[in-house]
């Protein structure tokens, strides 16, 4: 089965920094994916990580540990428009050479406040 | 990337009725996947939509209740069967196109079952 699991809620100021933290049992791990989603609209990608280690992307970073079963994203010089929900996903082992399914976490609303 | 439309984008349906929800990607993509997002929740996998075959439906989820089409390589359907108000929820198309990294999600059909 998939447990994913990351806070419901942050809150941040704008400027600052904030750690949103995914850990994750899966049977079989084949990639992490954070995705933004603003309410009313589709997630769009932000970042993914198969290999150990930091994954920067301008203001986000992507961190993942497989030994540990975790993740986090990293959000620098926050602004308004990062207000939103962040959801942690991870893909599963395919079988064969079919490429694994992607399981959510239940997101994590942050709110960016001036 | 890929750029999925999907139709409708929002409908409001009667208890007992079905509903038919189209997907059509811009490129020929081998995976395509749906997945239901209930209000205030996160993204619920249904199934993997396999063309030329049946779907592969996860847990909690039967053929008799969402049925699904995959004729071509660039479209899908997912009916929503004999629909209840719990029924009432986002859905949304996904595919995966160009690499194991890069998934893409349609901007969902908002469902309203009276």
């Amino acid at each position: 089965g998939q447990n994913i699991d990351q806070p419901t809620e942050m809150t941040a100021t704008e400027g600052a920094i904030v750690q949103i933290n995914c850990t994750y049992q899966t049977s079989g791990f084949n990639g992490l994916f954070w995705y933004q989603q603003h309410a009313g609209e589709a997630p769009t990608f932000l970042s993914y990580n198969v290999l150990d280690g930091l994954e920067e992307k301008g203001r986000f970073s992507s961190f993942l540990s497989r030994s540990k079963g975790y993740s986090y994203l990293l959000l620098k010089e926050l602004q308004m428009k990062d207000s939103a929900s962040y959801l942690c996903a991870v893909r599963d082992q395919g079988r064969g050479s079919t490429l694994g399914r992607l399981y959510f976490g239940r997101g994590t609303q942050l709110t960016v406040w001036p | 990337s890929a750029v999925i439309s999907q139709k409708p984008s929002r409908d409001i349906c009667q208890r007992g009725t079905s509903l038919t929800i189209q997907c059509q990607v811009d490129s020929q993509v081998t995976m395509m996947f749906w997945y239901r997002q209930q209000p205030g929740q996160s993204l619920t996998l249904i199934a993997t939509a396999n063309q030329g075959s049946e779907a592969t439906y996860e847990s909690g989820f039967v053929i008799d209740k969402f049925p699904i089409s995959r004729p071509n390589l660039t479209f899908s359907t997912l009916t929503v069967s004999n629909m209840s108000p719990e029924d009432s929820s986002i859905y949304l198309c996904s595919v995966v196109a160009g690499g194991p990294r890069e998934q893409y999600f349609g901007p969902g059909t908002r469902l309203t079952v009276t």
